[in-house]
């Protein structure tokens, strides 16, 4: 199985920051790589899909880079709304196997 | 609009099996996958197997195999998840995916675009 890789594991910031959370993965994913937002108690959203798409509606402030093993997300500028716990998902092969995720806590 | 409603929270005693559905709505059901996610309490997303509901293929995770069955319905666009031999590492969240698709480049990029509502399972003697 891949294994996904997340740091840090938490972080505290503050609104108007710029965070960036790294995922990696054991073995190339090439850009078969996508990330979700989770706040508490609800179910997953998608943010953005191989590397760096945005899913519709998702706020431009996200962004994603990366390629092969190392990949990155991006919050341009904090908002009150971002502070949740994101995961990375690799979609490259079976199982799909997610990150252990990252808490986004208010500083 | 695109949904998809599970069914309610389960209590079960350990070496029970549970089985959960996930109802969908707003889209041509035999033309995505769905995927199945667990979460347990205060810990991250497991994901546990897929199956295409036209024509019930399904891949599941090898440790859940031997435990788990997914199937679906068209006749009334749902999918369901069971899960037997319950013991209290099974206590979660569960939830169905649907798995969407785009078109990057010329290659398929697939993604989990249109989650459930979630149904509790807790195991518990």
């Amino acid at each position: 199985d891949i294994q996904m890789t997340q740091s840090p594991s938490s972080l505290s910031a503050s609104v108007g920051d710029r965070v960036t959370i790294t995922c990696r993965a054991s073995q190339s994913i090439t850009s078969y790589l996508n990330w979700y937002q989770q706040k508490p108690g609800k179910a997953p959203n998608l943010l953005i899909y191989a590397i760096s798409n945005l899913q519709s509606g998702v706020p431009s402030r996200f962004s994603g880079s990366g390629f092969g093993t190392d990949f990155t997300l991006t919050i341009s500028s904090l908002q009150p709304e971002d502070f949740a716990t994101y995961y990375c998902q690799q979609s490259f092969t079976a199982p799909r196997t997610f990150g252990q995720g990252t808490n986004v806590e208010i500083k | 609009q695109v949904q998809l409603v599970q069914s309610g929270a389960e209590v079960k005693k350990p070496g029970d099996s549970v089985k959960i559905s996930c109802k969908a709505s707003g889209y041509t059901f035999t033309n995505y996958y769905v995927h199945w996610v667990r979460q347990a309490p205060g810990q991250g997303l497991e994901w546990m197997g897929i199956i295409n509901p036209s024509g019930g293929v399904t891949t599941y995770a090898q440790k859940l195999q031997g435990r788990v069955t997914m199937t679906g319905d068209t006749s009334t666009s749902t999918v369901y998840m069971e899960l037997s031999s319950l013991t209290s590492e099974d206590t979660a969240v569960y939830y169905c995916a649907r798995d969407g698709k785009s078109v990057v480049i010329n290659y398929y990029y697939h993604y989990m675009d249109v989650w459930g509502t979630g149904t509790t399972v807790t195991v518990s003697s």
